[in-house]
């Protein structure tokens, strides 16, 4: 299927496990995006992404880790979940950091 | 730092006329975007102000001052799909990621 997918959409873990949310795009964009959403913060990003094996840190990436090894593959790897963590996680995509972003449906992580 | 403010809520009634503001001020400035976000989905593009001015795109408006550090969405002819929430985001510099404001949410009554 063209577009963007995030895997899963829910995750309950438990405290101090190691959680990977993936992102799959099929557009061949070169930036990809990590955000978090949570109420009162509205969206704040994690990390990006300008290309395979390009990436950069946001407002918020303490306890997080991605890689791009692949350009259609960004995955956020929580690792070691806090309570803290607990949000809603959208990935985006665009051909450049300046257009219109993609969203994907979005990972509820809840962490117990 | 970086600050966007926008309103928290608003409230408009079917077929009436809203104005949503969003002031900036930012360490640079690369254009401004807004994005409609309904309850439990994702974002989605609305609009992108690069140069002061009003861009229309059919119901919605997007209107940019770079030297007020200021933007408007206007929605006219409210139905009540538009319920939702509103994102105002700037770009600061070519090829760096967008920063979101908390956003505004709408909601339209009959």
């Amino acid at each position: 299927d063209a577009g963007i997918t995030q895997s899963p959409r829910y995750k309950i873990t438990e405290t101090g496990r190691q959680v990977t949310l993936m992102c799959h795009q099929t557009w061949s964009h070169s930036y990809m995006f990590w955000y978090r959403q949570d109420l009162g913060h509205g969206l704040r990003l994690i990390y990006y992404s300008a290309a395979a094996d390009i990436t950069d840190k946001g407002e918020v990436p303490d306890g997080y880790v991605v890689s791009r090894s692949k350009t259609e593959n960004f995955p956020l790897t929580l690792e070691s979940a806090t309570r803290s963590q607990t949000s809603v996680y959208f990935c985006a995509s665009s051909g450049s950091a300046n257009y219109g972003y993609t969203f994907g449906s979005g990972t509820r992580l809840t962490v117990v | 730092g970086q600050n966007i403010d926008q309103p928290t809520e608003m409230t408009a009634t079917e077929g009436a006329i809203v104005q949503i503001n969003c002031t900036y001020q930012t360490s640079g400035f690369n254009g401004l975007f807004w994005y409609q976000q309904h309850a439990g989905e994702a974002p989605t593009f609305l609009s992108y102000n690069v140069l002061d001015g009003l861009e229309e795109k059919g119901r919605f408006s997007s209107f940019l001052s770079r030297s007020k550090g200021y933007s408007y969405l206007l929605l006219k002819e409210l139905q009540m799909k538009d319920s939702a929430s509103y994102l105002c985001a700037v770009s600061i510099q070519a090829g760096t990621a967008l920063i979101f404001g908390k956003g505004t949410t709408l909601s339209v009554s009959s």
